[in-house]
């Protein structure tokens, strides 16, 4: 399967616990990005990755953080859950940072209770 | 801050007919420019990227960039219901790698 998969698609989840969202691409791009969505405030940027082994800040990173371990996979983590966290996850990638195309994956439901 | 402007919409189009949807940035460096449909409940699909002044065509679908005026617009022929979407703008500045995006058009194609 060529592109990007996310799991899970939707959670419920109490607030203060641990939660970690998974992304994985098939397509050997370099840069990789999490946006969370939110009515009205469109696609924001959490926390994004250019190339393996490196990550950098977005528009709303707190409470968030994330790893690049290896080129396919771009897991997001939230520490402990708050109310406020509560949106549509995407995660994207693109061949490389610097204006290229991004892609999207199909998007994880997360709500905090 | 660097913005992307779009206007929330609803826009309405007859069946058949030219929707134009419009966007503009505030950044003078920006240098890469794209157009995103999103259907409800769906994640964003990349329709067009333009670099360059002037027209982009791909199909039904024509991408117009004014760098003058900041100002880049996407214009569907033929509307079709199942273009139906919100339409999001997004334009990357030089001088970071990331994209920032509009708040989207909501677009209606009425049969």
């Amino acid at each position: 399967i060529a592109g990007i998969t996310q799991a899970p698609t939707s959670q419920i989840l109490a607030a203060g616990r641990r939660m970690t969202l998974r992304c994985t691409q098939d397509m050997r791009h370099n840069a990789m990005y999490w946006y969370r969505q939110d009515l009205g405030l469109g696609l924001r940027l959490i926390h994004y990755s250019n190339t393996a082994g490196t990550t950098g800040k977005g528009e709303v990173p707190d409470g968030y953080s994330v790893s690049r371990a290896n080129t396919d996979d771009f897991p997001l983590t939230l520490a402990s859950a708050v109310p406020s966290q509560t949106s549509v996850y995407f995660c994207a990638s693109s061949v490389n940072s610097g204006g290229y195309e991004q892609y999207f994956g199909p998007g994880t439901r997360l709500t905090v209770t | 801050q660097k913005e992307v402007e779009q206007n929330s919409g609803p826009l309405s189009v007859p069946e058949g007919a030219i929707a134009s949807l419009n966007c503009t940035y505030s950044d003078r460096v920006s240098q890469s420019f794209f157009w995103y449909r999103q259907y409800s409940g769906k994640s964003p699909e990349l329709i067009m990227s333009i670099y360059s002044n002037g027209d982009k065509e791909d199909g039904r679908f024509t991408a117009q960039l004014n760098k003058a005026s900041q100002y880049v617009s996407l214009l569907i022929r033929d509307s079709q219901p199942s273009d139906s979407a919100t339409y999001l703008c997004a334009d990357q500045y030089s001088s970071a790698s990331k994209i920032i995006f509009g708040s989207g058009t909501r677009l209606s194609i009425r049969p």
